[in-house]
């Protein structure tokens, strides 16, 4: 099976300025996760949806991120206007279903650089 | 809140050694831990999982027990390869009432074999 897509893979952009990640998960899989991952630490999740609807996005910096997945398939993760310290790997997951245990399948990310 | 400790990087070790990378958690009820691997180049994987208490998982050689009394879920393998040097990460996955099951990963530990 195909796995988690993400693009760009690499993005440089100026403090300020705006971008866009966009993730399309395995076919059929109904929960999709947002990970941000800086140099040196561990992936902290960002926001989780279950289809198209928001599950959990209590880490969100909602004053300058968004996320939506439109149609429950696709999924789009803005910053706006990006900061020095959101420079890290913004990773996307998909699962087949919700559930303790269901294993996670990780895109390769996008290596985002603010300068 | 939940969070994941696991030691730090990097750990150097020849071929056919024995390998321990420890891993402590915080939650407050009764979470599903796992173990996550990341190797050069590729996205993050899942290596092994444990649902409950004294649940052993294991693959590829790997094991790690669910120690519920130590809050522990030390990764183990009898004799690495060169094939094992790789970025490992611990995590926990508790869900909450709304249904979030997102993982909380530790920083990871940088596992570096020489032949």
């Amino acid at each position: 099976e195909a796995g988690v897509a993400q693009s760009p893979r690499y993005k440089i952009i100026e403090k300020r300025q705006s971008v866009a990640f966009w993730c399309n998960p395995i076919s059929g899989h109904a929960t999709l996760y947002w990970y941000q991952q800086i140099l040196g630490q561990g992936p902290k999740l960002l926001i989780q949806f279950q289809n198209n609807g928001v599950v959990d996005d209590s880490q969100l910096p909602k004053d300058r991120f968004s996320a939506e997945r439109l149609k429950g398939v696709d999924s789009t993760l803005k910053i706006q206007p990006a900061k020095l310290e959101d420079s890290a790997v913004y990773l996307c997951a998909s699962s087949p279903q919700q559930g303790l245990g269901s294993p996670l399948h990780f895109g390769n990310g996008t290596r985002l650089t603010v300068t | 809140g939940n969070s994941v400790t696991q030691m730090e990087g990097p750990v150097t070790l020849s071929e056919e050694a024995f390998l321990t990378i420890n891993c402590t958690y915080t939650a407050t009820g009764y979470p599903s831990l796992f173990w996550y691997v990341q190797y050069p180049g590729e996205g993050l994987q899942l290596l092994l999982k444990a649902t409950k208490a004294d649940d052993k998982g294991s693959n590829k050689g790997f094991e790690a027990t669910y120690r519920k009394e130590t809050t522990s879920f030390h990764l183990e393998k009898g004799s690495v390869q060169v094939s094992d040097s790789a970025v490992y990460f611990c995590a926990l996955s508790e869900r909450s009432g709304g249904g979030a099951d997102g993982l909380t990963f530790g920083k990871g530990t940088h596992l570096i074999i020489q032949p």
